[in-house]
């Protein structure tokens, strides 16, 4: 069966450096991959789309790649504030705009 | 427009008892989904709807959960017996499909569902 899995140990980083998560996924092939936020009591917020046959996104100071080859996706997040403090989510999907979520890792950045 | 509306925002309720939680989508999208959200499992999807009509419920845990959406407004999620291990935030979204592949989905505030 599919499966998503990204990193389920915090990530702490300090205040301006690159914020770095993962999200692998293995017996799956999705059409495109989403990266939402969500904080504490709060739904997810979408951030970023991309499709499997682009290889980049960017949005302010968020990038994220996808390697259908490798079966992974990179969410960077640079010159990280105390603000982007949350936990992140992937989620992959296929025709239909059925999505499925990995478990999401929590971002901790301190001053 | 106001966003993907879920009511109530809390509900505790006894074991054994039906529970219902309510989704009111963005006006205009197509697709409406539940999902349900703990600690163990993360977020998995229930069921989702396009046009009202359901299509996918094969994330519904067993019978005892049903879902309708009687009309492009207004959805219900229902629970009946309720039971302890259903405790979780449960989670509605909305999208529209722009003719192209993936959309973002729209999240409501949840309903956070405890069963003593």
């Amino acid at each position: 069966s599919q499966k998503i899995e990204q990193n389920s140990e915090a990530l702490n980083i300090q205040e301006g450096k690159t914020a770095t998560l993962t999200c692998n996924y293995t017996n799956y092939s999705p059409a495109y991959l989403q990266w939402y936020r969500q904080d504490p009591g709060r739904g997810p917020v979408f951030l970023l789309l991309i499709r499997e046959n682009e290889k980049e996104k960017r949005k302010e100071r968020l990038k994220v790649t996808f390697d259908t080859t490798l079966k992974q996706s990179l969410f960077h997040i640079t010159a990280s504030q105390p603000a982007d403090s949350a936990t992140y989510l992937c989620a992959l999907g296929r025709a239909g705009n059925m999505l499925t979520f990995g478990g999401g890792t929590r971002l901790m950045v301190k001053p | 427009d106001a966003g993907v509306i879920q009511s109530p925002r809390h509900e505790v309720t006894e074991m054994g008892q039906e529970v219902t939680l309510r989704c009111k989508p963005i006006s205009g999208h197509d697709y409406l989904f539940w999902y349900r959200q703990t600690m163990m499992r993360g977020l998995e999807l229930l069921i989702y709807f396009n046009n009202n009509v359901p299509i996918d419920d094969s994330g519904m845990p067993e019978d005892r959960f049903s879902a309708k959406m009687p009309n492009a407004s207004f959805s219900t999620l229902k629970i009946q017996p309720s039971e302890p291990r259903d405790s979780a935030v449960y989670f509605c979204a909305s999208t529209y499909p722009l003719g192209s592949l993936g959309t973002e989905a729209f999240f409501g505030q949840g309903t956070r569902l405890t069963v003593v």
